[in-house]
């Protein structure tokens, strides 16, 4: 399978523990995202990382959520001391580099996802 | 702040019917994506949309974006029942970054 792989798929957590979850992207993609869903919404941003370097980060990543691709390869998405809101599926995405010269345009493709419960 | 709208929301509709999706976006952006999402799933790429005028096609869908009206649409023609999902526009409004806006989608059901 040379798709986006994210582990594990469903997570069920107490209030107030910490979670980390993985993303392994499609091996010559360059750039990862993170994003996250809710029941009835479209994916927020919430990070992306142009090999190991984290470019940009939204402001609904609070200090809880840290990112990380320590290798420029798979990125860990850690929120400490969950709560209840933090609760939805976390998607990840990977893409190549954008070439705007060409005029190519190059989609992220995204996996399975991450279901979080906070009980 | 950029805005991505869609309607409809809901879309129930008949087998081998007709209808189009339509997506506005507040800011100028030429690239803009369609993506299709089942039930308990990720999202599938259906269409890229580079430049004013584009259009696209892939079977009973039809993609095309107006970059001066900011609008897209997504037209289906003879709906099928394989077609039910919900189908999200997105837009990237840094141009090279790929941070991508996302409407709140539209949750079509297509019924024999």
């Amino acid at each position: 399978d040379t798709g986006v792989s994210q582990n594990p798929r469903h997570k069920i957590t107490k209030r107030g523990q910490n979670v980390t979850f993985r993303c392994d992207p499609i091996s010559e993609h360059n750039r990862l995202y993170w994003y996250r869903q809710t029941l009835g919404q479209g994916p927020e941003f919430l990070t992306y990382f142009q090999n190991e370097a984290q470019l940009e980060k939204s402001r609904l990543l609070s200090d809880r959520f840290s990112a990380e691709r320590p290798k420029g390869s798979f990125s860990t998405l850690e929120i400490q001391r969950t709560e209840q809101g933090d609760s939805a599926m976390y998607l990840c995405a990977s893409s190549p580099n954008h070439f705007r010269q060409g005029r190519v345009g190059t989609e992220a493709f995204f996996g399975q996802g991450t279901r979080l419960t906070v009980v | 702040e950029l805005k991505v709208e869609q309607n409809p929301l809901f879309l129930s509709m008949q087998e081998g019917k007709n209808y189009t999706i339509y997506c506005n976006y507040s800011t100028t952006s030429d690239r803009l994506y369609w993506y299709r999402q089942d039930p308990g799933k990720s999202l599938e790429s259906l269409f890229v949309l580079l430049s004013n005028g584009a259009v696209k096609q892939e079977g009973r869908l039809m993609a095309s974006l107006d970059t001066k009206a900011r609008l897209s649409t997504l037209h289906i023609t003879a709906a099928v029942h394989d077609l039910s999902a919900t189908y999200f526009c997105a837009v990237d409004p840094g141009g090279s970054q790929g941070n991508l806006i996302f409407g709140k989608g539209t949750k079509l059901s297509v019924k024999p």
